[in-house]
């Protein structure tokens, strides 16, 4: 079965810094490229940041470029978000999820349960 | 940046009856078009990828089409398990990666 455990999540100050990471399980995490994709409270999805199977290929989304950094470690299943700068309207739950391979595009075909992060003083 | 606009924002249905979700593209993305469902308190799941083709587990009664710029998801016989809200996504030009702003379907 697949699995991704999303943690990390918390209080934290503006300008502060925290490090979220997603377990995964049930498949063969190092083949699957992922993503970030975050929600505010009562909003809809944005997408975040994108790191292919090798980490060859890194997006970002312009609200959070230069701030955030997306990494993964295939040997521990794991992936990761380094959020620094953090700002009020970065507070959201924040997903982990995996790119479909049978999409010829990027869709998303497992989600973790999420974990909030609100960023105020 | 490509632009998704769902409408309508919100749906008043009856259980038992069909339904169809639009989605608008602010320019061509071509059949890389997908729609989640999202209840609350719970993560999106995946419907429709690539347009009109049906992600695993996902029941017949949904469907999607469309291609270019305008797609729809249709819900042919609501369940109770259906109200919630539906958001399509795009990843024909990105980075960004974009979503629609969702419709909710509510009772």
């Amino acid at each position: 079965e697949v699995q991704l455990v999303e943690s990390g999540g918390g209080l934290a100050q503006p300008g502060g810094s925290l490090r979220l990471s997603c377990g995964a399980s049930g498949f063969p995490f190092r083949s699957y490229s992922m993503s970030w994709v975050r929600q505010a409270p009562g909003k809809g999805l944005e997408w975040v940041s994108y790191i292919s199977s090798s980490s060859t290929t890194i997006y970002y989304a312009d609200s959070v470029k230069g701030r955030f950094t997306i990494s993964r470690d295939d040997a521990k299943n794991s992936l990761y978000l380094q959020m620094n700068s953090l700002r009020a309207e970065d507070t959201a739950v924040y997903y982990c999820a995996r790119e479909d391979t049978r999409s010829s595009g990027c869709s998303f075909d497992y989600w973790g349960q999420g974990t909030l992060i609100t960023v105020s003083s | 940046e490509i632009v998704m606009t769902q409408s309508p924002a919100t749906l008043s249905v009856s259980p038992g009856e069909g339904v169809t979700l639009s989605c608008r593209a602010s320019q061509s993305v071509k059949s890389n078009l997908a729609w989640y469902q999202q209840k609350p308190g719970q993560a999106p799941r995946l419907l429709i990828y690539d347009a009109s083709a049906r992600a695993t587990g996902i029941p017949a009664r949904f469907s999607g089409s469309g291609s270019g710029t305008e797609f729809t998801l249709t819900i042919s016989s609501l369940q109770s398990e259906d109200f919630a809200v539906y958001y399509c996504q795009q990843s024909n030009n990105w980075p960004p990666l974009t979503f629609g702003g969702g419709t909710k379907v509510e009772i």
